[in-house]
């Protein structure tokens, strides 16, 4: 089965450290998110590529997150620089709309110490 | 706009016992409907969606849900639930046209009691 692949799996940084993180949307597929999932908030949708730009990034903190497909075969999220509130699981969903339902990766366990 | 209400947050169980797991929403056009699960430390796998037709849509793991237009929701059932059953499930939905963004609802954890 195709899938989508996210690295690194888990991630324990200090604060103030940039974090990146990786994400290979399945081959073809034209739409890619990325999710913040922690206990309190639930899903949270972060930034929205379609074709590679972005359609909509507004539930990203414009002031240290940066979301962006450099090409078809990769999307990276950046955290610069990285605060404790941080830590959560970052998902990486891509597919092809409407009505695909969309494919999510394992997920980057974020840890900011 | 789009909302999903899920309003179970937690929903136990015993084995061999029938669940539903219930889910509302609300939306200004037509939305395409998913339900969604994950397992402990696992990402979300599609479990089932409702495109068009037929409103009664099934899973390959006995999971169904039911489109039901004029009350918005779409309610997950099984008959009989197992115990590896156990995990979170979220309904979502997404837009039938403009941007096909998925809104999620806060999930529901289903524990099933041996």
């Amino acid at each position: 089965d195709a899938r989508v692949t996210q690295t690194p799996r888990h991630k324990v940084t200090e604060m103030g450290q940039e974090v990146t993180m990786r994400c290979q949307p399945i081959l073809g597929h034209n739409t890619v998110f990325w999710y913040r999932q922690t206990m309190m908030q639930g899903l949270e949708l972060l930034a929205y590529f379609r074709n590679r730009a972005p359609l909509d990034d507004s539930g990203m903190p414009k002031d240290r997150f940066s979301a962006e497909m450099p090409d078809a075969t990769l999307a990276t999220l950046k955290i610069q620089p990285s605060e404790p509130r941080d830590s959560a699981v970052y998902f990486c969903a891509s597919g092809l709309p409407p009505g695909s339902g969309y494919t999510f990766g394992s997920g980057t366990r974020l840890t900011v110490v | 706009a789009q909302s999903v209400t899920q309003l179970d947050s937690q929903v136990p169980v015993f084995e061999e016992a029938p669940v539903e797991l219930r889910c509302n929403y609300s939306s200004s056009v037509s939305v395409y409907l998913f339900w969604y699960v994950q397992y402990p430390n696992q990402g979300l796998q599609l479990l089932l969606k409702y495109l068009s037709g037929s409103t009664l849509v099934e899973s390959i793991n006995g999971f169904e849900a039911e489109f039901n237009k004029s009350q918005t929701s779409f309610h997950l059932r099984k008959p009989s639930v197992h115990i590896s059953d156990t995990a979170e499930y979220f309904c979502a939905v997404s837009p039938r046209t403009g941007a096909n963004n998925l809104f999620f609802g806060t999930g529901t954890r289903l524990t099933v009691i041996p």
